[in-house]
């Protein structure tokens, strides 16, 4: 089973600063099959990023995806302040599929 | 664009078997991988499987012994049995469609197990 460590597990930023989010596997993959999900409270995660970069119809171009290997990061350009929500990694190149623990972005 | 309404009881007693069902509209039933997750405090999210529209299905080894998935084309329904389930199985389960990611989501349903 292929293990998701994100970091930080909190990162504590203000509006129209930039985010860092990373996303570490406990083995390499071999293809892009990592996607990173929002999610607010009482809601369902929203698909952010799928293909390590690639971003779904109606996703804002300040989010985007990098890395290859084991290391994966999600950059918020600048955040809004719709963007405070936690976000998981998801990789699907394997079974069991599995997620990250998620780190949550709030206001500083 | 696929929209997933889930239904299914909300309080499930020890031993028993929980029950969930996952409507689709919109989009086409063979599209899709039809995935199953589920999310409490203590575990965050985890994948329990999914069923293509031909019956294959994949499951979480952790959680395979217990599980049924099974998929309705006719109805445009997908379906997840949990059987002998214990309090550690109470969660907020989601269903969703992707191909490999998921999409799109169901709106999750709280699933309690206690007597």
């Amino acid at each position: 089973e292929i293990v998701l460590t994100q970091s930080p597990g909190t990162l504590a930023l203000s509006p129209g600063e930039r985010a860092i989010l990373s996303c570490r596997a406990s083995q390499s993959f071999s293809s892009n099959s990592l996607a990173w999900y929002q999610q607010k409270p009482g809601q369902p995660p929203r698909l952010l990023i799928y293909d390590v970069f690639i971003r779904p119809t109606g996703i804002p171009d300040r989010f985007s995806g990098s890395g290859s290997g084991t290391d994966f990061i999600l950059t918020i350009s600048m955040l809004e302040p719709e963007d405070f929500a936690v976000y998981f990694c998801h990789q699907y190149v394997s079974s069991p599929r599995t997620f990250g623990q998620g780190t949550k972005v709030e206001f500083k | 664009q696929v929209r997933l309404q889930q239904s299914g009881p909300g309080l499930v007693k020890p031993s028993e078997t929980l029950s969930l069902t996952c409507s689709v509209s919109g989009g086409s039933i063979r599209g899709y991988y039809w995935s199953w997750s589920r999310q409490s405090p203590g575990k965050g999210l985890e994948w329990i499987g999914y069923v293509f529209y031909n019956g294959t299905t994949n499951e979480n080894p952790s959680l395979k012994s217990r599980l049924t998935m099974s998929v309705d084309t006719s109805k445009r329904q997908f379906s997840l049995k949990l059987h002998s389930v214990t309090a550690a199985d109470t969660a907020v389960y989601y269903c969703a469609a992707g191909n490999g990611w998921n999409d799109f989501w169901g709106q999750g349903i709280l699933v309690t197990v206690s007597s």
